[in-house]
């Protein structure tokens, strides 16, 4: 069964540092999302990306945020400078293009970021 | 998207069916009824949703009632590995539109 990776699966970081995480979206799939959760937290948002641009982010989603689609596989968030409170896991999500309605987004198993 | 209030735990026994209830009260027409669940800090996995219609698959069933301002979550033989998050989500079916999380229900499967 096709299933969305993530890599690395921890990744430990200087705060001020640059982290780059990467996903490997489901082959057929035209949606891409980025969410984070905060140990003991909600899982949240952070942005949605179609057709080589974003097309929602969350106001968590600031200038430090990035996102790409380097190649025909590959969807990476980048963050700039980390903080502290960017200790997280992220985990990447990905949907198939349903014009009918009712489309499902599928989670990768998510990366747990510690930045000290 | 419609608000969800869900309990936030739950217990169930091994074997047991696990009935896991969401009001949606404010749902409109066209917002569908997902389901997902989390296991420890795993990444949230897909379980099962709906539009208006009873829906039943591999893992669970859902049942919506006729007015469409509660659900239900039913997993017919609940197992150990079955603890988790359980996250009652309501969202209209835009292209890319995001999913929005509540605190979900602990369910806990006791031997």
């Amino acid at each position: 069964e096709p299933e969305v990776t993530q890599t690395p699966s921890h990744q430990v970081t200087q705060m001020g540092q640059e982290v780059i995480l990467r996903c490997v979206p489901i082959s057929n799939h035209l949606y891409f999302y980025w969410y984070r959760q905060i140990l003991g937290q909600k899982v949240e948002f952070l942005v949605s990306f179609y057709n080589n641009e974003i097309s929602e982010k969350s106001e968590i989603f600031d200038d430090q945020f990035s996102v790409e689609r380097p190649d025909g596989s590959n969807f990476t968030l980048k963050i700039r400078s980390t903080k502290l409170e960017d200790s997280a896991m992220y985990f990447c999500a990905s949907r198939a293009l349903g014009l009918a309605g009712g489309e499902t987004q599928y989670f990768g198993p998510g990366t747990r970021l510690l930045v000290l | 998207d419609a608000k969800t209030t869900q309990p936030p735990s739950m217990d169930c026994a091994e074997g047991r069916a696990a009935n896991l209830p969401c009001n949606h009260s404010t749902i409109s027409g066209n917002e569908y009824v997902y389901w997902y669940r989390q296991i420890h800090s795993q990444g949230p996995q897909y379980i099962i949703h709906g539009l208006k219609n009873n829906e039943t698959n591999e893992m669970a069933s859902l049942i919506i009632t006729e007015d469409r301002k509660s659900s239900t979550l039913i997993l017919p033989h609940a197992t150990l590995r079955d603890t988790a998050v359980y996250y009652c989500i309501v969202r209209f079916q835009l292209y890319g539109n995001k999913l929005v999380f509540g605190a979900g229900t602990i369910l806990r499967v006791k031997s």
